[in-house]
């Protein structure tokens, strides 16, 4: 069975500093997709970074990179240069097939 | 493009009562398409999940039932719920293997 792993429920950091949110996963199948969401206190789920279990490269997304080690079965986000705006719950996600599950999530807070 | 409606918002609900909540899909085929609750300051979990018309799979034994009549609709139901099913409901959808897309959900409270 799949599971993913959120250690840290809440991680502060200052404005402008880089920042990584910690994500593990577990599964015996050799093809998934590994993604982190944003969640806003509006409840919306908003996608940051995807990136593929076959991916050689570590996924990039503006602010946003995906530190992804496979052996280490490890998918940590990086923020870069944090805004206030980025304050917000982060989810890691694994889909295995059409099953996609989440993690518990981590709360970042950005402080001034 | 590609837009997701869920609705109600908001709903509160007494407990014994019936629910039923639905998720449309616009501008795409055959989507894949999910149910997910999620309680304060928790995760998501996966309730349930379809393929195609007809075709679900069941993640929670649970008083939920979820129906998918049409091929862009996705329907979550309960005969009665319980107050353990209280929490936010995000319907989803995606093309294969791609990423979800979110409904904005439903804050059911049940009471």
């Amino acid at each position: 069975a799949q599971k993913i792993t959120q250690t840290q429920p809440g991680m502060f950091v200052q404005e402008k500093e880089a920042v990584t949110l910690d994500c593990t996963y577990d599964t015996s199948d050799p093809s998934y997709g590994l993604f982190w969401y944003k969640q806003p206190s509006s409840g919306e789920m908003i996608f940051l970074i995807y990136q593929g279990s076959y991916d050689q490269q570590n996924a990039t997304e503006g602010r946003y990179s995906l530190n992804f080690q496979k052996a280490r079965k490890s998918a940590n986000l990086v923020i870069s240069a944090s805004q206030l705006g980025d304050s917000a719950m982060y989810f890691c996600a694994m889909r295995v097939h059409n099953d996609m599950r989440f993690g518990a999530g981590t709360r970042l807070t950005v402080k001034p | 493009s590609q837009t997701i409606h869920q609705w109600p918002a908001t709903l509160v609900q007494p407990v014994g009562s019936p629910l039923s909540l639905e998720c449309t899909v616009e501008g795409t085929s055959n989507p894949n398409l999910y149910w997910y609750r999620q309680a304060a300051g928790r995760g998501l979990q996966l309730l349930f999940y379809s393929v195609g018309i007809g075709q679900i799979s069941s993640e929670v034994p649970q008083n939920l039932s979820a129906s998918r009549p049409q091929d862009r609709q996705f329907i979550l139901s309960s005969k009665k719920l319980l107050l353990s099913d209280s929490g936010f409901y995000l319907c989803a959808w995606s093309e294969g293997s791609e990423k979800l897309f979110f409904g904005s959900g439903t804050q059911l409270s049940v009471l």
